[in-house]
């Protein structure tokens, strides 16, 4: 298995209030992924990142922010949550290609549930 | 747009019988394309991918994709199904540039002893 962990877990919120949520990787890959997954529209992509510093919107990103200041790390911030913002939010890796592609399989973390009451 | 489609939500099938998963992707380009599969409460575990060359590709656990080009479809497929198959697929298509991926709903497949 990838070596990706997510923290926390799980958590419980209120709305207005601030959420950071981390992914952590172990393997040195260069991309990283937010995905958020909801009953009937699978996994859309939040924001990635393709490097240190890069980082670019993906399908469903507003109300979202994201950091990457180590390759290790990908944050994702809700600055200030909302009961729509309730989902069970994944990260994802992947390396950079070989063979004419930049980029590789993407391997997932094993998720986190948040609850936004 | 981009989009990928997987028509049923819910298959239900005998342990032991075949199972067939539809997907169907609408792209500008022809994509990668993967399924992944998630047993409840957890991740998403990589069951195969197709990225070129030969259009029937294999997998982990016994499971086969086929790639059709006309036909804008990835369906997967397994010869006989286990009790330990119970789980929700999922169908993605990948850009080779950015490795963004565009998700099917998902189908949950329940097997019946």
């Amino acid at each position: 298995d990838a070596g990706i962990t997510q923290s926390p877990r799980h958590k419980v919120t209120e709305t207005g209030t601030p959420v950071t949520l981390r992914c952590h990787q172990t393997e040195n890959h260069r991309y990283m992924y937010w995905y958020r997954q909801d009953p009937g529209h699978g996994l859309r992509l939040i924001h990635y990142s393709y490097g240190v510093k890069d980082t670019d919107k993906g399908e469903v990103s507003d109300g979202y922010s994201v950091s990457r200041s180590k390759t290790e790390d990908f944050l994702l911030t809700l600055e200030s949550a909302t009961s729509s913002q309730t989902s069970v939010y994944f990260c994802a890796i992947s390396e950079s290609g070989t063979s004419g592609r930049n980029v590789e399989t993407q391997y997932f973390g094993p998720g986190t549930r948040l609850l936004v009451l | 747009a981009q989009s990928v489609t997987q028509p049923d939500i819910h298959i239900t099938v005998s342990e032991g019988a075949s199972l067939e998963l539809r997907c169907n992707y609408s792209y500008g380009a022809t994509p990668y394309l993967f399924w992944y599969v998630q047993s409840p409460g957890q991740g998403l575990q990589l069951l195969l991918k197709y990225f070129s060359g030969d259009t029937l590709v294999q997998g982990i656990k016994g499971f086969e994709a086929e790639f059709k080009r006309s036909q804008s479809s990835f369906n997967l497929r397994k010869p006989s199904v286990h009790w330990s198959d119970a789980a929700e697929y999922f169908c993605a298509a990948g850009s080779s540039n950015t490795g963004k991926l565009i998700f099917g709903q998902g189908t949950t497949l329940q097997v019946k002893p």
